[in-house]
């Protein structure tokens, strides 16, 4: 089953407004969950590292004030992208690694569809 | 720049054939390997990892890597139209993250 969920799946919004989009690791806890980006027929493109208790990290050439990430608590990695525009529209994952006993096996969201008219 | 190369495709091979799938990467201090399937509109889903030189086999699936080499393959045996899909080579170092190469989309015809 499932052991990362994103919400909401996909949203459609005017360009201006702000999207919220939740990542939650559902049966153990993420210190650290990633946020991507993936355009059409593109790779994923990793946009930032969501760190719990501190502030994110951001890969170079993204806009931190533009995508708001916010890891509230262990199991819960929020990004907010303010202002959104049509060049916005894309598909974001999150992914959170869960820690085995040896190795760790990174893990990753179904996705949210954004949709910027 | 870590860089992680593949192919693009599409790989095209006929049902019950074996798909070789191949990916080189520029990090030598790369430690972590992993094979992704992704279909369209989806997000990626693990299909193997492995993190010493060698093969690793699970059901159809054999993942070979060669770090002198800087070299990582995924062979699909006995491949089925639902394999079908794109195929993401993930590289990763001594932190969490991992570095992405663009994907072979393979096509399984029957």
């Amino acid at each position: 089953g499932a052991v990362v969920s994103q919400h909401p799946s996909r949203v459609i919004c005017k360009s201006g407004t702000s999207v919220k989009i939740e990542c939650r690791s559902l049966d153990f806890q993420a210190t650290t969950m990633f946020w991507y980006r993936q355009f059409p027929k593109q790779s994923l493109m990793l946009m930032a590292t969501s760190n719990e208790g501190s502030k994110a990290t951001y890969e170079q050439g993204v806009e931190k004030d533009k995508f708001l990430i916010n890891h509230a608590s262990l199991t819960l990695s929020t990004l907010t992208v303010t202002s959104a525009h049509p060049e916005d529209s894309s598909f974001y994952i999150c992914s959170a690694p869960r820690r085995g006993t040896s190795t760790d096996t990174q893990y990753f969201g179904p996705g949210t569809r954004l949709t910027v008219l | 720049q870590k860089e992680v190369e593949q192919n693009s495709g599409p790989l095209s091979v006929p049902e019950g054939a074996i798909a070789s799938l191949n990916c080189t990467y520029s990090d030598r201090g790369s430690q972590s390997f992993f094979w992704y399937r992704q279909y369209s509109g989806k997000s990626p889903e693990l299909i193997m990892s492995i993190y010493s030189n060698g093969d690793k086999e699970d059901g159809r699936f054999t993942a070979q890597l060669n770090k002198a080499s800087q070299y990582v393959s995924l062979l699909i045996r006995d491949s089925q139209p639902s394999d079908s899909a794109t195929y993401l080579c993930a590289v990763g170092d001594n932190t969490d993250k991992l570095i992405f190469g663009t994907g072979t989309r393979l096509q399984v015809f029957p």
